[in-house]
């Protein structure tokens, strides 16, 4: 039975560095071809894909946010860590952490996974 | 704005059958296979629709996905009360910049 769920700060103030980690059970991150990775949702709006590390650390960032975030694997504490760095109030969402099984494919990926999420709030 | 477009709200009866498109191009959904994931308000999205049209394990077949060229659609038949929920597609765009995945703007399906 696949789990996962997300922990960090619920509130942040402007500029500072957001750290979430998303500690999972029911599968390994050494598995071939499975990804773990970050979705978010600000409250009312739509979701928006954040970031996704593979069994083999490859990494991949949304284009619009990859200078301010870091995805990052640990494989024996069965974790995988965001960093998200000069918040703004407009990074307010609830942040998702989701599981993506094999194969190693674009063409055939989903999210099969997700958490429960976590409220961050960007407030001074 | 989402790369993927999907009409902000639909609605039907008990009953009816109804359909949610999305809309993209040929470097999303005109290249790759659309997922589409059930959110009811206050919950974690749930995947209902993966590569076009594959159920998984447990949801209704009630529930059924299409593509066709750079447009997906989603239709349920048969609709319940307990279809009331947003309703996502995505899929990954391979933009010259490197793959990133996206969402459509989510669809809000009442049943009246």
């Amino acid at each position: 039975q696949i789990t996962l769920k997300e922990s960090g700060p619920t509130l942040v103030k402007p500029t500072q560095t957001l750290t979430l980690t998303c500690t999972f059970s029911g599968f390994s991150l050494r598995t071939s071809g499975v990804g773990v990775g970050w979705i978010r949702q600000p409250p009312g709006k739509a979701l928006q894909w954040l970031a996704l590390i593979y069994w083999n650390d490859d990494k991949r960032y949304s284009p619009s946010l990859k200078s301010r975030l870091t995805i990052t694997k640990d494989t024996s504490r069965n974790q995988v860590v965001l960093t998200l760095t000069n918040m703004d109030p407009v990074d307010t969402a609830t942040y998702y952490c989701a599981h993506a099984p094999p194969p190693y494919s674009n063409y055939l990926f989903r999210w099969d996974y997700w958490g429960q999420g976590t409220l961050v709030t960007v407030s001074s | 704005q989402s790369v993927l477009t999907q009409p902000p709200s639909a609605s039907g009866t008990p009953g009816q059958r109804v359909t949610i498109s999305c809309s993209g191009s040929s470097s999303n959904i005109g290249s790759n296979t659309v997922n589409w994931y059930q959110q009811v308000p206050g919950t974690a999205p749930k995947l209902l629709i993966y590569r076009n049209n594959q159920r998984p394990s447990g949801v209704p077949d009630r529930f059924s996905g299409s593509k066709s060229g750079t447009s997906a659609s989603l239709a349920i038949s048969g609709l319940q009360s307990e279809d009331e929920a947003d309703y996502h597609c995505a899929t990954w765009d391979d933009s010259l910049k490197g793959p990133f995945w996206v969402f459509g703007g989510g669809t809000k399906l009442t049943v009246l």
